[in-house]
């Protein structure tokens, strides 16, 4: 596509459901981030994919956090019994190999009620 | 450690005038730098990026930036600030060497008054 494509826009989540979060890259990038985005913030990194392969996920905060890329394109990132404190809009990135370039999709505006 | 620090949170400027937001950083190896702009409840919009060459970057609207390697900074410009440039600057850092993680400031408001 186009650009970086990220549904839904916006969730509300009661405490303690799960979420699903989905990132559709740029047609052909080999890279893949996710962000987490406090409000007034800079982004902070989550997880990073190389096509399907999660090579650092570092930054996700706590184990009910969990993303994929099976097959090397679309990417879900899953928040599982959400807390308050997960409320944040969530990024998602796509570059080419190099990195030399990255393209923000619009972000999922999670709140956690 | 890698790191980027943005020293102010708010940038206030008067239509017309130049404008700019700082930018330094801390990275080993060779940077590479960006400046991102975000408006409320969008995504964050690339503006323009140092790699390698010549220090002075030419991006979207009108902004430009410099890259200066002693004093590890790369400084956000206009000439001429704009109403509609009122919005949260974002520097970002990486390091050239492999590692695609990007280190963010803290980002800079920056608002034009008429």
């Amino acid at each position: 596509g186009a650009g970086v494509s990220q549904s839904p826009r916006y969730k509300v989540a009661k405490r303690g459901q799960d979420v699903a979060l989905r990132c559709d890259p740029i047609s052909g990038h080999v890279s893949l981030f996710w962000y987490q985005q406090a409000l007034g913030q800079g982004p902070e990194f989550l997880t990073y994919f190389q096509n399907e392969a999660q090579l650092d996920k570092s930054g996700l905060p706590s184990d009910r956090f969990f993303a994929e890329r099976p097959e090397g394109s679309v990417s879900t990132l899953k928040i599982q019994r959400t807390q308050q404190e997960d409320s944040a809009v969530y990024l998602c990135a796509s570059s080419s190999r190099g990195g030399y370039g990255y393209t923000f999709g619009s972000g999922t505006r999670l709140t956690v009620v | 450690a890698q790191s980027v620090a943005q020293p102010e949170d708010q940038v206030n400027v008067a239509e017309g005038n130049p404008l700019t937001v700082k930018c330094t950083y801390s990275v080993s190896g060779n940077p590479y730098l960006f400046w991102y702009v975000q408006y409320p409840n969008r995504g964050l919009q690339f503006l323009l990026k140092y790699i390698t060459g010549d220090n002075l970057v030419k991006g979207s609207y009108g902004f430009e930036a410099e890259f200066n390697k002693s004093q590890t900074s790369f400084h956000l410009k206009k000439p001429s600030a704009l109403v509609s440039d009122s919005a949260l600057y974002f520097c970002a850092v990486r390091d050239g060497e492999g590692n695609y993680q990007l280190i963010w400031g803290a980002g800079t408001k920056l608002i034009i008054k008429p």
